[in-house]
C-alpha cells in the first residue's frame, strides 16, 4: 500500500448502533498514526496520536487500535449519537515531523 | 479553550493576484503548518514551520509560495500569482512540541481563483 486508504468513504448508522471503519496505511517506516474528527464547517479536532504497536487508545465512546506490522488502524465508536456525525480522517506521521499523510476520510452520518 | 484562528473565512481573487492568508496559532506552541484541500481530494501538507524557518515543504509549495511569521503571533501564507489550481481549503496548524503529534488545527480558509 503505497497511500493512506480510508473505508468505507461514507456510512450511515442508526443512532445506538456501535460502527467501525479501517485506515491502511504503508508499514515501511512508521512513526505514528493520527486520527481527526471533523465536523462541517468546524476545524478537524485530534482524537487521537498512536505510536506503537499493540496500541489502543479510548476517549469516551470513541476508541482506536492500532497494527504497524500490517498497516491498519480501525477506529471504534459504541453507541453512535447524533453528535458523531462528521468526516473521520486518518493520517500516517512518517519521520515524526508532523508533515502527515492524510486518508480521504470516512464520513460518518448517524440517523436519529 | 485556546484555538488556531484563520482570516479570511473565504476569499475570491482573480487570476494572477497576490493573496495572502492569515493565521493565529495557539500562543505557547512552537510548530505551524500549512496543509490544503482541493474539493473531492485528499488534506495535503504545504509546508512546517519552526524556529523562524521553514524546516519542510512538499513538492507543491514551489517559488510561488511563501510563509512568514513577521509579528511573532501571525503566520501567513502567501501566493504571488494565483493559479486556478490553488483554489482550495487552506488550513493552518500548530503544535506545542514534535514529541506529542497532535496538531490543533484552524477552520480553514477557503480559497477560490477565478
Amino acid at each position: 500500500i503505497l497511500n493512506v486508504e480510508q473505508s468505507p468513504q461514507s456510512l450511515h448508522v442508526q443512532e445506538g448502533d456501535s460502527t467501525n471503519f479501517t485506515c491502511s496505511f504503508p508499514s515501511s517506516n512508521f512513526y505514528a498514526l493520527h486520527w481527526y474528527r471533523w465536523e462541517t464547517a468546524k476545524s478537524p479536532e485530534a482524537l487521537f496520536v498512536m505510536t506503537l504497536n499493540g496500541d489502543e487508545k479510548k476517549k469516551g465512546r470513541i476508541s482506536a487500535t492500532l497494527n504497524t506490522k500490517e498497516g491498519y488502524s480501525y477506529l471504534y465508536i459504541k453507541g453512535s449519537q447524533p453528535e458523531d456525525s462528521a468526516t473521520y480522517l486518518c493520517a500516517r506521521d512518517n519521520f515524526g515531523n508532523e508533515k502527515l499523510t492524510f486518508g480521504t476520510g470516512t464520513r460518518l452520518t448517524i440517523i436519529p | 479553550e485556546p484555538e488556531v484562528t484563520q482570516t479570511p473565512s473565504h476569499q475570491v481573487t482573480q487570476m494572477g493576484q497576490e493573496v495572502i492568508l492569515r493565521c493565529v496559532p495557539i500562543s505557547n506552541h512552537l510548530y505551524f503548518y500549512w496543509y490544503r484541500q482541493i474539493l473531492g481530494q485528499k488534506v495535503e501538507f504545504l509546508v512546517s514551520f519552526y524556529n523562524n524557518e521553514i524546516s519542510e515543504k512538499s513538492e507543491i509549495f514551489d517559488d510561488q509560495f511563501s510563509v512568514e511569521r513577521p509579528d511573532g503571533s501571525n503566520f501567513t501564507l502567501k501566493i504571488r500569482s494565483t493559479k486556478l489550481e490553488d483554489s482550495a481549503m487552506y488550513f493552518c496548524a500548530s503544535s506545542p512540541d514534535s514529541l506529542t503529534g497532535e496538531l490543533f488545527f484552524g477552520e480553514g480558509s477557503r480559497l477560490t481563483v477565478l
